[in-house]
């Protein structure tokens, strides 16, 4: 089942404006984890965040938890066409080994 | 180079016939896992295997089967049972649990 939902479904941004993305997931997880899908490609992981951990840094990505709410937000700072992409929260499954439950994507379109 | 790679990129396939779906790594990754995504849709989980030889359901395993002779090798078959197999088709693998390296995927489509 489809345990992580992202918000919002679509997102259009100019180039150099910071561009949010919010997952909410249902159950308790160990991990919670932050793709990104180019049009017809596979998808490239970007961030894993531990359930002990509040906020993470890589690169122009920020990515916060907060379990108590079950919520994650995924920031990308002075964001550049090349940006442009699908994303994709994912969370593990304590029934599907080490399997992700992912949700439906943030598409996101940077225009120069 | 180390990867993970998927064949074909396009598969077209007549209704009823079984197609079989390559999968295959080389970062020896124990565990591999087969996902499915429909237009506008996230990952769904057809497969996994977290050992050679072992294999269990995911959310959508009907219609579909797996094997895991090898640890470099999953291949996934969409057999005639499954009634909407148009799809594409992703494989991944992971060394535990955390990130997932996934392949090109594979674009199917029944006609």
């Amino acid at each position: 089942s489809q345990q992580g939902e992202e918000d919002p479904q679509a997102l259009s941004i100019q180039e150099g404006e910071n561009a949010t993305m919010n997952c909410s997931y249902k159950t308790s997880i160990n991990n919670l984890q932050w793709y990104r899908q180019n049009s017809g490609r596979g998808l490239v992981h970007l961030i894993l965040i531990r359930s002990n951990e509040r906020e993470k840094h890589s690169g122009r990505l920020r990515v916060t938890l907060d379990t108590s709410k079950k919520s994650s937000s995924l920031l990308i700072t002075a964001s550049r066409a090349a940006d442009t992409a699908s994303y994709f929260c994912a969370t593990d499954s304590a029934n599907s080994g080490y399997a992700l439950n992912f949700g439906k994507g943030t598409s996101l379109l940077v225009t120069p | 180079d180390g990867g993970i790679t998927q064949s074909p990129k396009y598969l077209f396939r007549k209704e009823g016939q079984n197609v079989t779906l390559s999968c295959e790594q080389n970062l020896n990754h124990d565990a591999m896992y087969w996902y499915r995504q429909d237009p506008g849709q996230g990952l769904r989980l057809i497969y996994y295997s977290q050992i050679v030889n072992d294999f269990q359901k995911g959310d959508i395993a009907e219609g579909y089967s797996v094997s895991r002779e090898k640890k470099e090798s999953f291949p996934l078959t969409v057999t005639s049972a499954q009634k909407n197999p148009t799809a594409f088709y992703l494989c991944a693998s992971s060394i535990s649990r955390g990130e997932q390296y996934f392949g090109p995927g594979t674009r199917l489509t029944v006609t």
